[in-house]
């Protein structure tokens, strides 16, 4: 696609239910970024896959979240018994390569736990 | 007018004017920067970058100076408009080294008065 695409744009979860995050970087991108943005902060780093290995998971809050790209392109990331502190927007970016290019972020998940 | 950045979160300017938005960094090992614009319900998108062995990059209306020695980076938007009415992020990433995450400051809103 002409761009990084998330879905679903929007999800409203029960505290406790499981989610599913997806993310469909630009085709041929070999670096994926998942970011957490909380309301009025920048975003923060969550974890980084090159190509289907993921490199880093060094933000990941805890061992709820979990995060793959089976296939060196689509990624998930799931959160597992929400809790309503994982309330915020998910973002996803990608790069064309690695260590230091630019990186082209979707519009994002905005996850809201009741 | 003129903004600290991290320590003065939004900046209000008249339409035509130019605007300075400020950031400091933290990490001298740090060796490249990106701005980010981001509007309500969107990802952030990429305006420009400049890396550790340049001190300004121009872009299409858009200047980033870079001073190492105090570790702050600007953003010189010209003729602003009220279309660059947004929320403004400074990112780095930290060396070589590293895999490429971006670290990300705070953000300052920039609101443009017609």
């Amino acid at each position: 696609g002409a761009g990084v695409s998330q879905s679903p744009r929007y999800k409203v979860a029960k505290r406790g239910q499981d989610v599913a995050l997806r993310c469909d970087p630009i085709s041929g991108h070999v670096s994926l970024f998942w970011y957490q943005q909380a309301l009025g902060q920048g975003p923060e780093f969550l974890t980084y896959f090159q190509n289907e290995a993921q490199l880093d998971k060094s933000g990941l809050p805890s061992d709820r979240f979990f995060a793959e790209r089976p296939e060196g392109s689509v990624s998930t990331l799931k959160i597992q018994r929400t809790q309503q502190e994982d309330s915020a927007v998910y973002l996803c970016a990608s790069s064309l390569g690695v260590y230091q290019e630019t990186q082209y972020f979707g519009p994002g998940t905005r996850l809201l736990v009741l | 007018g003129e903004s600290v950045g991290l320590h003065l979160p939004t900046l209000s300017v008249q339409e035509g004017d130019n605007s300075i938005i400020n950031c400091a960094y933290s990490n001298s090992a740090s060796d490249y920067f990106i701005w980010y614009k981001q509007e309500s319900g969107k990802g952030p998108q990429f305006i420009i970058d400049i890396r550790s062995n340049m001190d300004k990059r121009q872009g299409q209306r858009v200047t980033v100076l870079l001073n190492k020695t105090v570790k702050h980076l600007s953003l010189q938007i010209a003729a602003t408009q009220p279309g660059d009415s947004a929320v403004y992020f400074c990112a780095e990433i930290r060396g070589r080294g590293s895999q490429g995450n971006l670290i990300f400051g705070k953000g300052t809103k920039l609101s443009v008065k017609p």
